[in-house]
């Protein structure tokens, strides 16, 4: 299983700001993803990290809003921009492994925004 | 658009009881469907099951899928304290390789 690494783990930002997370994984994997999980809520796919190009992002999700980059096969970025408070939530970076469609997720990003 | 569907949304029962999550779903050309479990952030990869009445045990924790009917179990035996958490699935299409669609969870507590 591949085991993955998320930076910074929480923050409290303010509104109007821009906060950039950061996900590493330890092996190559195949596909990079990045979920929102809003207070009481399940997790929401926000859009797949394709490397060396622009993402694929799911419906009610846009690039201006969430830019995400992935440079290579190990690591990717997710911006959150012109943050407001209703971005507050956990943001988690996963991965497929090489072997399998197993999914595999960070330990997450706590986003307050005041 | 897939939808996953679980129930119970919440349990409490009491240590040293069985319990049983159910998750039923509709998906677009179905691949794989998906157990996690999550304590405080990260969901943690319990089960992965692409085949019909094929069960996956870890040790208290078990597994079956039924593709007929569009649903699977999780069934927990003798559970303990540290059993408490939400309980996600996830089932994922084809349409889009690796897209995981969430229910909403099963919140789990384990009492003494």
């Amino acid at each position: 299983s591949a085991v993955i690494s998320q930076k910074p783990s929480r923050d409290i930002c303010q509104r109007g700001t821009s906060l950039t997370i950061q996900c590493q994984v330890d092996s190559q994997v195949t596909m990079m993803f990045w979920y929102r999980q809003q207070p009481g809520q399940s997790l929401t796919l926000i859009a797949t990290a394709n490397q060396g190009s622009e993402a694929t992002y799911e419906s009610g999700f846009v690039i201006d809003k969430f830019p995400i980059s992935r440079p290579n096969l190990t690591f990717s970025t997710l911006t959150v921009s012109n943050m407001s408070p209703e971005d507050s939530s956990i943001y988690l970076c996963s991965a497929t492994s090489l072997q399998g469609s197993e999914q595999y997720f960070g330990p997450g990003t706590r986003l307050t925004v005041t | 658009e897939d939808k996953v569907v679980q129930s119970p949304l919440s349990l409490v029962v009491h240590e040293g009881d069985t319990v049983t999550l159910n998750c039923s779903y509709e998906v677009t050309n179905f691949r794989s469907l998906l157990w996690y479990k999550q304590e405080k952030k990260a969901p943690t990869f319990l089960f992965m099951l692409t085949s019909s009445g094929i069960e996956k045990k870890s040790g208290r924790l078990s597994s079956i899928l039924d593709k007929k009917e569009l649903f699977s179990i999780l069934n927990i035996t003798a559970t303990q304290t540290g059993d408490s958490a939400v309980y996600l699935c996830a089932v994922e299409g084809t349409g889009t390789a690796s897209k995981l669609t969430f229910g909403t969870g099963t919140r789990l507590q384990v009492t003494l």
